[in-house]
């Protein structure tokens, strides 16, 4: 398994950026680092990914650690409807998801 | 408008009869698959078709069948499901096997076996 860590929940207010951490110490020089949220009764929905440089797209910003063991999230104004399930995933071969982290967007 | 259609949404059915759970994407990806949600496992990877005619087992593919006759169809088959197959499931698709590119999900099929 291409293994990630996240904190099992947060909390962030509307309208102010979220970060959401993730850990990937066993990642390979090839691994791209995905990111997708799953709002509820929905399916995953892409959000971002990236290999080394820092990414940026209309949902969100994706900061790569320089030894790439580690990503973040970045949300810029948090909205109601940023609430969801947010995985970080290696891909290797196939998506690996692991729990995720559940946001929660406090008005 | 790009999707992956899943069918049916919601089926509760009896153990030991076989169903069909269809996957159908509009946008001519080569690359599909099938996972389960489980609470506290996350997704797990069931089936995987690089293209027509060419499927493989994911992590979790006991008691799951597949094909892909059809590039645009990835239906998965429980031939005898049984209570443990009891799941939310979720078809995807991308341009290519995932590395690169953005994939796409379904709505989700909640199977209930009783």
């Amino acid at each position: 398994d291409a293994k990630t860590t996240q904190p099992n929940s947060m909390e962030s207010n509307e309208e102010e950026p979220v970060h959401l951490p993730c850990n990937h110490s066993t990642i390979s020089g090839t691994d791209y680092i995905h990111w997708y949220r799953q709002l509820p009764s929905q399916g995953p929905e892409y959000v971002i990914h990236g290999l080394t440089s820092n990414v940026n797209n209309r949902m969100a910003s994706l900061a790569i650690a320089e030894d790439r063991k580690s990503s973040t999230l970045i949300l810029h104004r948090a909205t109601l409807r940023d609430a969801a399930v947010y995985y970080c995933i290696l891909y290797r071969n196939q998506f690996y998801f692991g729990t995720g982290t559940s946001l929660t967007v406090i008005p | 408008e790009a999707q992956v259609t899943q069918n049916p949404r919601y089926l509760i059915t009896v153990t030991g009869k076989k169903l069909t759970v269809t996957c159908s994407q509009n946008m001519n990806h080569e690359y599909m698959s099938w996972y389960r949600q489980d609470p506290g496992l996350g997704l797990r990877q069931i089936y995987y078709s690089m293209n027509v005619e060419v499927t493989d087992k994911g992590d979790v593919p006991e008691g799951y069948k597949v094909s892909r006759k059809e590039k645009r169809n990835f239906p998965l088959i429980l031939e005898s499901p049984s209570p443990n197959q009891t799941s939310l499931y979720f078809c995807a698709s991308s341009s290519s096997p995932g590395r690169n590119t953005e994939a796409f999900f379904g709505q989700g099929t909640r199977l209930t076996v009783v």
